[in-house]
């Protein structure tokens, strides 16, 4: 079975860090491009990151870079997000999601069932 | 890229045609996707390449359009069905989503 676990996430104050992970299984997780989307209490999905199969190459939302940092342990099949100086804006369900294998095309096919990252002031 | 959905909720019952409308704030081609969410679960992905169903999904859903406009369509409206539908574009990054509609069965 596909399967995208997310971890890591929980309570840290504005300015603190966490170390988000996503655990793939049921594939071959190093032929897929992998993406971060979020959702704040209520609101819609957002975007945040993407990085290629080998981890080499990463895109983000405006807003974030230079504080989140998306990478991959393809020998481990796992997925990370590192998230520093939080905000309280930054306060929503992280899910990681695969990417169709489908040439140019950047939607995503398997999602996992998230992880909460709550910031306080 | 901005996306419009209408509209936010919508009340229909059991047996009902649905159409949801997602507007682009600028044209682009037909590199859309649609998601349905359940409550308190991710996203599923429905259509890609806005008419294209993915496998495994009921074909009482169906998607259309091209340029800015795009619909989707649940052509009789099921219990399971009650869920919130997101469009997304992926005609280059930042990848945006539709605000989102929420169905609601009557």
């Amino acid at each position: 079975e596909v399967q995208l676990v997310e971890s890591g996430g929980g309570l840290v104050q504005a300015g603190g860090s966490l170390r988000l992970s996503c655990a793939a299984s049921g594939f071959t997780f190093s032929k897929y491009w992998m993406h971060w989307v979020r959702q704040a209490p209520g609101e819609g999905l957002v975007w945040v990151a993407r990085i290629n199969s080998d981890g080499r190459s990463s895109t983000y939302l405006d807003s974030v870079r230079g504080r989140f940092t998306i990478s991959r342990d393809n020998a481990k099949n796992t997925l990370h997000l590192q998230v520093n100086s939080l905000r309280a804006e930054d306060s929503a369900v992280y899910y990681c999601a695969r990417e169709t294998t489908m040439t140019v095309s950047y939607f995503m096919d398997v999602w996992g069932k998230g992880t909460t990252v709550t910031v306080s002031s | 890229i901005q996306l419009t959905q209408s509209p936010s909720t919508l009340s229909a019952s059991v047996g009902d045609r649905v159409t949801i409308t997602c507007r682009a704030s600028q044209s682009m081609s037909d590199w859309l996707a649609w998601y349905q969410q359940q409550p308190g679960k991710a996203p599923k992905l429905l259509i890609y390449r806005a008419s294209t169903l993915e496998s495994g999904v009921p074909s009482r859903f169906s998607g259309s359009g091209s340029g800015t406009d795009f619909t989707l369509t649940i052509s009789s409206l099921q219990p399971d069905d009650s869920a919130t539908y997101y469009c997304q574009h992926y005609n280059g990054f930042p990848l945006t989503f539709g605000g989102g509609t929420k169905v609601e069965i009557k």
